[in-house]
């Protein structure tokens, strides 16, 4: 398994601004998800973050609203630009299991609400 | 597409009662089953997984049978407690270059 944080656990923003969010794993991973869960709902994949290269951006999500960087194998960020409180969300980072088997596991989430 | 079906919710329960939570799946070949809880204000956690037809997956007294006949992965507890009061995630996933798939959610509330 893999442990996973998340900074910061809540914020609450204006709209206009910017929030970046940081995932930190204990240990090296190939390929590192974002994912959104607006509320009630549940989860929608953001985009695929792999060391070294451009994120993939899921369809309805582009890069110009939703910056990643992962400039290790252990470290991520995601980027909500310029938010509206129609970005009140649970964002999740989720990493793959190293052992080769099929599971994710997940981050605890940053709860963001935008006034 | 590949899809995951689960039952609406909420579903109210007193303690010590039986749950089940339905689950169906759609896709082709077999995918891994999961199936993940969220307790309040908190991530995702992996409950318990199968990987093949007729697999159990169980973990905390909760159990899943991977039924490929019928497509589907249901969820059952005994004897559920309070504790156990969380949203529960369905999901599947085909191989390691598919994305995992999510049902929407099914909140369960145990009274003491």
């Amino acid at each position: 398994s893999a442990v996973i944080s998340q900074k910061p656990s809540r914020d609450i923003c204006q709209r206009g601004t910017s929030l970046t969010i940081q995932c930190q794993v204990d240990s090296q991973v190939t390929m590192m998800f974002w994912y959104r869960q607006q509320p009630g709902q549940s989860l929608t994949l953001i985009a695929t973050a792999n060391q070294g290269s451009e994120a993939t951006y899921e369809s309805g999500f582009v890069i110009d609203k939703f910056p990643i960087s992962r400039p290790n194998l252990t470290f991520s960020t995601l980027t909500v630009s310029n938010m509206s409180p129609e970005d009140s969300s649970i964002y999740l980072c989720s990493v793959e299991d190293r052992d080769g088997s099929n599971e994710q596991f997940f981050g605890p989430g940053t709860r963001l609400t935008v006034l | 597409g590949n899809s995951v079906t689960q039952m609406e919710g909420p579903v109210t329960l007193s303690e010590e009662a039986f749950l089940t939570i339905n689950c169906t799946y759609t896709a082709t070949g077999y995918p891994s089953l999961f199936w993940y809880v969220q307790y309040p204000g908190e991530g995702l956690q992996l409950l318990l997984k199968a990987t093949k037809a007729d697999d159990k997956g169980s973990n905390k007294g909760f159990e899943a049978t991977y039924r490929k006949e019928t497509t589907s992965f249901h969820l059952e507890k005994g004897s559920v407690q309070v504790s156990d009061s969380a949203v529960y995630f369905c999901a599947l996933r085909k191989d390691r270059d598919d994305k995992i798939i999510f049902g929407k959610g099914t909140r369960l509330h145990i009274l003491p």
